[in-house]
């Protein structure tokens, strides 16, 4: 079975300020990870996904097979950052169905 | 392009009634996808749907069904509601052809059951 952990339900930080989002997954075989994001009163929204490797608003994450992580980070957190942050997990026998953590809440204080 | 549609928005429910949840992917995706979303949690998936046929089922019971027409539209349908299924739902189309397997989301249905 698969399982994403996403360890700190709330996160905050002053702007300016590095922010790491921390991510772990299980699973045997060799995932599709995905960070998504949630703005206020918006919808759903990829941010960025490990194979395509490239910086999306500032933030990367990098894949860790050895430690089962897809931490996501950005050097100076902004104060448009603060949203709901989704790590997410798609098998690549199973295309379509993505497996969510519980999220973590970014607040990036003036 | 509007992205993906649901309806309706919000609506409420009593124990025991049935529901029906509609979805209109984004115009040339082919596959639709459900997910539940309690309160606190991340999305999890119900079902996926692929050329009109169902590809995938997550954990859920037989209370819950669905079916893609052939403009790749999608209802969601809930039997004998109980209360936990409170939950937002939400839609999300992709192409899912060699890879662009990119999910976009729709803004979700609402559904409170009293």
């Amino acid at each position: 079975a698969q399982r994403v952990t996403q360890p700190e339900k709330l996160l905050s930080v002053f702007k300016g300020a590095p922010v790491e989002l921390k991510c772990n997954y299980s699973y045997s075989g060799s995932p599709e990870l995905f960070w998504y994001v949630q703005y206020s009163r918006q919808r759903l929204q990829l941010l960025l996904r490990h194979i395509s490797r490239e910086s999306i608003k500032g933030f990367t994450a990098d894949l860790n097979k050895g430690e089962t992580s897809f931490h996501l980070k950005k050097p100076f957190a902004q104060e448009e950052d603060s949203a709901m942050y989704y790590c997410a997990l798609m098998k690549g026998s199973t295309l379509g169905r993505l497996y969510f953590g519980r999220g973590t809440q970014l607040t990036v204080w003036p | 392009d509007t992205g993906v549609t649901q309806s309706p928005t919000h609506l409420i429910k009593t124990r025991g009634q049935q529901v029906t949840l509609r979805c209109s992917p984004i115009s040339g995706h082919k596959s639709v996808s459900w997910y539940q979303q309690v309160l606190g949690q991340g999305p999890q998936f119900i079902f996926q749907y692929y050329e009109k046929e169902e590809r995938g089922r997550g954990n859920f019971p037989d209370r819950f069904s669905a079916r893609q027409f052939p403009n790749y539209s999608s209802e969601l349908n809930v039997n004998a509601l109980l209360l936990g299924d409170s939950a937002l739902y939400l839609c999300a189309s992709s192409w899912t052809n060699q890879g662009s397997y990119e999910q976009y989301f729709g803004p979700g249905t609402r559904l409170t059951v009293t």
